[in-house]
Formats: C-alpha cells, structure tokens, sequence
C-alpha cells in the first residue's frame, strides 16, 4: 500500500526548544494533516493542509504543505512538557477516496524540564 | 459534547471467539471509519463508511465486517479472533465535505487476543 515515510521516529528534547519533524511520500497528496495523540487517548487534529505550498500556524506550531505535494513538515517553537505525545502526519492521496487518510508511523516526542 | 464514543474500552478475548466493538457519533457525520493501531506502525484503515447503508475496505480488511444501518453508528465485528488482531482499534468520523479528512477519533478500545 501507500506509505507516508515519516521522520524521525523520536525526539527527545529539552523544553525550550524548537522540533522540527516531516513527511514524504513517492505520491501526491491532496490534504496534509498533522495529528498529536497523548497516552490512553485518540490523535487529535493540530493543522489541516489543502493547498501546495501552504504555510499554516496554530500557536506554537506550524505546518506547511510541501510544494511537490508530497511532503509535509510540522515545527513546534519553544517546547514544553505538555507537548510529549506521538505526532502523525496523514494525507488524502489525489484520487483517494474521501476521507480516507494514510498516516505516518509517529514521532514520539519526549520533553526534559 | 460526546463526539465519537467507543466501547468497551479494554477487552480479552481467547482466539477463535466473536466479538463487536461499538461506535457511535453525535455529530451527523457522513463518514465514518475504523483503524487499528499497533506499535511502530502508524494507523492502518480497517473499513469506511461513506453514509448508512454504504461501507467498503480499507488497508487491512481481512477478519473484520462492518454494517452501517444508522447515520450515528458503525460496529465492527470479530467474527473469529486471532492473536494478530491484538491491537488498539480507534473510530473516526467527519463531516465528508468541505473539512475533507478532519476526522475526529474516539478514545480507543484496546483489545487483546489470547
């Protein structure tokens, strides 16, 4: 099947810092999303994507859809300990069926006080 | 504001019993959708259903059936289960327009198969 290669697969960082994490793919994409799941929890949507070369901010984080369409990044200015969790990178492929999504296998994220 | 619940939470099961995990959504959603997860390997999509009445396979279809009589819910069955279906299962809905692939994720039912 499909597959979103996504990187890296963890972090672990010290709070203050900025993240930096991605997506690629050999297809393309018509949606990027980006997920955060904490523990015992479902992933819960951060940034949605729709248009090449979009650049998306919510708070702290930034996403932007790459302009190939089959990329995606997503940063995290000045971490904090509440941003420990696993981070997915999803897309609908262009043709897909709507609302299906692939995702990336995670980045989990660890943060040191 | 419920969104989308599941039950049960936690479930063991011997290998070879039947069993359905229920999903419900108080969103009017059109689409709804099963996935399972398991470690180092992302969501996978089991089934999707694009409106009552309608459901067709994801990625990993195989052990699994769904029926969508009502808007609101989406069951999956283990007809037989085997140790490999040991996993984290999680339904997803959304609108089906517009907010395309915004799904919104229950809490999870972690099944184990002995």
């Amino acid at each position: 099947g499909q597959q979103l290669n996504q990187s890296p697969q963890s972090m672990f960082i010290q709070e203050g810092e900025d993240v930096s994490m991605n997506c690629t793919s050999s297809s393309i994409f018509n949606t990027w999303l980006w997920y955060k799941q904490e523990p015992g929890e479902g992933p819960v949507l951060l940034i949605a994507l729709y248009k090449a070369g979009e650049l998306t901010s919510n708070g702290r984080l930034t996403a932007q859809f790459g302009i190939t369409r089959k990329d995606s990044f997503l940063n995290i200015s000045a971490s904090i300990p509440s941003d420990v969790g696993i981070y997915f990178c999803a897309g609908q492929l262009r043709g897909g069926s709507q609302g299906n999504l692939i995702f990336g296998k995670g980045t989990k994220l660890s943060v040191k006080p | 504001n419920a969104g989308v619940t599941q039950t049960p939470k936690f479930q063991v099961l011997k290998t070879g019993q039947s069993m359905t995990l229920q999903c419900a959504q108080d969103m009017n959603h059109e689409y709804m959708s099963w996935y399972r997860q398991d470690p180092g390997m992302g969501l996978r999509l089991i089934h999707y259903s694009v409106g009552a009445g309608i459901t067709d396979q994801g990625e990993v279809p195989n052990g699994y059936n769904v029926s969508r009589s009502t808007t609101e819910d989406f069951p999956l069955r283990l007809l037989s289960a085997a140790p490999s279906q040991t996993s984290v299962y999680f339904c997803a809905s959304s609108s089906g327009s517009g907010d395309t692939g915004e799904l919104f994720f229950g809490e999870g039912s972690r099944l184990t198969v002995l």
